[in-house]
């Protein structure tokens, strides 16, 4: 069974700052990997994903994530923060060996900009 | 841009009542699924649906959990008789295709039991 581990509960970060924020997964094979966003109030909107190739891959608003196999993680970055990224970050696996295909979540990572 | 709607935003129900949360899935999409997320809990898969029956479920979804596909437009999760621990945010997706396309997310139904 596949299982996904956000260790930063909260970041805090400076507007303009860079950031990242961690997730690691555990799966047998080369799973499929994403990142969703959740402001309050609001349902989880997709940042990027991961299947195969390219390591980096390139998101919506700026976001990028890199896929390591030898770390089993898939980090989220962002060179720049803006206050409107201030959300709830969540890292998700799925596996197409289930029936169902269905998604993986880490516990997710609040993130908080300072002005 | 299609999405995934859900109703109600919000339902509140005494302990033992039967809910159905509502949702309607984006128009082309064949791959359907409930997930849930306890307040300040990770977000949890409950079932997926596929081709008008259950194709996965979670240990979470019990007898007291039902799917259905009433229509060619609605998606409906049925809680026979809910219970304090039912009380989550509830998330509709949907996906048009299987293996690794893009589930697509609803804003939720968050449910209060009472």
């Amino acid at each position: 069974a596949q299982s996904v581990t956000q260790p930063d509960i909260h970041i805090t970060v400076s507007e303009g700052a860079s950031l990242e924020l961690r997730c690691n997964y555990s799966y047998g094979a080369t799973p499929y990997l994403f990142w969703y966003v959740q402001s309050p109030g609001q349902g989880l909107q997709l940042l990027l994903k991961y299947f195969s190739g390219d390591t980096l891959v390139q998101g919506i608003k700026g976001f990028e994530a890199e896929f390591k196999r030898s770390q089993s993680s898939f980090n989220l970055r962002k060179p720049s923060v803006h206050w409107s990224d201030a959300a709830e970050y969540f890292c998700a696996v799925g596996a197409i060996e289930n029936a169902g295909n269905m998604l993986t979540f880490g516990g997710g990572t609040r993130l908080m900009v300072k002005p | 841009e299609p999405e995934v709607t859900q109703t109600p935003s919000h339902q509140v129900t005494q302990m033992g009542q039967e809910v159905i949360l509502r949702c309607v899935p984006i128009s082309n999409h064949l791959y359907f699924y409930w997930y849930r997320q306890i307040l300040g809990q990770k977000v949890e898969f409950l079932v997926s649906f596929y081709n008008n029956e259950i194709s996965e479920k979670s240990e979470i979804f019990d007898d007291q959990f039902s799917v259905e596909r009433p229509d060619g437009s609605n998606f409906t999760l049925k809680i026979r008789s809910t219970k304090l621990e039912d009380s989550a945010m509830y998330f509709c997706a949907s996906r048009r295709e299987g293996g690794s396309d893009t589930q697509y997310f609803g804003p939720g139904t968050r449910l209060t039991v009472l």
